[in-house]
């Protein structure tokens, strides 16, 4: 079945390490996107991305760097910079505007 | 930017009962709208959308939404809430800005369901 994959689904980072979270689609989706989740406060946008090798920041892109280099992933790298990482990420993918996002299963990451 | 906004972060009903989550948006143009449902600790799964067509939607798990135009408004609804239904709710507009199409996301609303 298709889908997106998120991993790991816990994370634990020390104060100062970098850390970088997996998404992976096999949607054939042009467009993918990082979201981060924190209680009371919806969703996100950290990064997107419409075509490989090409991304856009989003609302909340500080502290936060992403990559392209193949349709199928779309990989997060939350840096020593982010000051407060602690949160439920989510990626999601998408084909057009009529058909929503898809979306994976999430990571959530505690700074410890 | 076109902006979501969902009344009740928190809304409770009893096993039952009808469940009536409200969604209004700001676009001047006709809108893609979409209805997810979050389980906790679990991504987002897509309940229903409206593209174009009959303004009524019927999704999955029996919940269904009506696109109003000239109140702008895409309300959820389901006759009777199951003790499953209680989860988080995020109603989303596809908003073309930027060169690309994005969905803008409500705050979300927390059900309850009461036995």
């Amino acid at each position: 079945d298709g889908g997106i994959t998120q991993s790991p689904k816990y994370l634990f980072r020390k104060e100062g390490q970098n850390v970088t979270l997996s998404c992976e689609q096999n949607l054939n989706h042009d467009a993918m996107y990082w979201y981060r989740q924190d209680p009371g406060q919806g969703l996100r946008l950290i990064y997107y991305s419409q075509i490989v090798n090409d991304f856009q920041k989003g609302d909340i892109a500080e502290g936060y760097s992403v990559s392209r280099e193949k349709k199928e992933s779309f990989p997060l790298t939350v840096t020593s910079a982010q000051k407060n990482p602690t949160a439920f990420y989510l990626c999601a993918s998408s084909q057009g505007p009529g058909n929503g996002y898809t979306f994976g299963s999430g990571t959530r990451l505690t700074v410890v | 930017a076109q902006s979501v906004t969902q009344l009740g972060s928190h809304v409770s009903v009893s096993e039952g009962a009808l469940v009536l989550l409200r969604c209004n948006y700001s676009s001047s143009v006709p809108p893609y709208l979409f209805w997810y449902v979050q389980y906790p600790n679990q991504g987002l799964q897509l309940l229903l959308k409206y593209t174009t067509g009959a303004t009524l939607v019927k999704g999955i798990n029996g919940f269904e939404a009506e696109f109003k135009k000239s109140e702008t408004s895409f309300h959820l609804t389901k006759p009777s809430a199951h003790m499953s239904d209680a989860a988080e709710y995020f109603c989303a507009v596809s908003e073309f800005g930027a060169g690309s199409y994005q969905l803008t996301f409500g705050k979300g609303t927390k059900l309850s369901v009461i036995p």
